[in-house]
């Protein structure tokens, strides 16, 4: 069964400092892994996605990795920002090309202080 | 990537009354997605929608509860029937973003059944 883990469930940071939220997955086959921050009573909005043969991205102060040999991906925020405070959710699809079916997790809550 | 307009933004309905969500995209796009996001959970598929044909149900969700439209390629709405408390979730349409690989969403539906 493809399944999507993340942790931690939440979190809650002071403003200005990093955090890193983990993802793990079980989703093969494996086709690319995004990650989504959703902001309390919007839609989820796209920060990066990444195929099998990338294993870093950038957006502004995230960074997204992923490590495809051991099912594992990681969001890092720099410097963060009161803005920032959204669940961040971690999607998978599996299967090549065309349309697809993914695999949400259930998020991680990011709540940060001044 | 597409913009995709939903409405209501929210709502509050009685028990056993329907409600109609809308989705108007800005640009033509084959399969639109309608999910449910109950409070503390992931993204649940409800059901694809592809504009000419019936749309295609996940398990656990049937047409006589969700009934879906899909007159266009730009449009697309979801009737939650005979609501029940239990039916209190965000509803949120999604598109694929073509040569992006990724998911645009809408902005979500918050339903509240009393």
């Amino acid at each position: 069964k493809n399944q999507v883990e993340q942790s931690p469930q939440s979190l809650i940071i002071l403003e200005g400092k990093n955090c890193t939220l983990q993802c793990n997955y079980t989703v093969s086959p494996f086709s690319n892994l995004r990650w989504y921050k959703q902001d309390t009573g919007r839609g989820p909005v796209s920060l990066t996605i990444m195929t099998f043969s990338e294993n870093t991205k950038s957006n502004g102060r995230y960074t997204a990795t992923l490590d495809a040999d051991t099912k594992q991906s990681s969001l890092h925020i720099t410097a963060s920002q009161l803005s920032d405070s959204a669940s961040y959710i971690c999607v998978v699809s599996g299967r090549p090309g065309g349309s697809y079916i993914p695999t949400f997790g259930r998020g991680t809550s990011l709540i940060v202080h001044p | 990537s597409a913009v995709i307009s939903q409405k209501p933004s929210r709502d509050i309905c009685q028990r056993g009354t329907s409600l109609t969500i809308q989705c108007q995209v800005d640009s033509q796009v084959t399969m639109m997605f309608w999910y449910r996001q109950q409070p503390g959970q992931s993204l649940t598929l409800i059901a694809t929608a592809n504009q000419g044909s019936e749309a295609t149900y996940e398990s656990g969700f049937v047409i006589d509860k969700f009934p879906i439209s899909r007159p266009n390629l730009t449009f697309s709405t979801l009737t939650v029937s005979n609501m029940s408390p239990e039916d209190s979730s965000i509803y949120l349409c999604s598109v694929e973003g073509g040569g992006s690989r990724s998911y645009t969403f809408g902005s979500g539906t918050r339903l509240t059944v009393v």
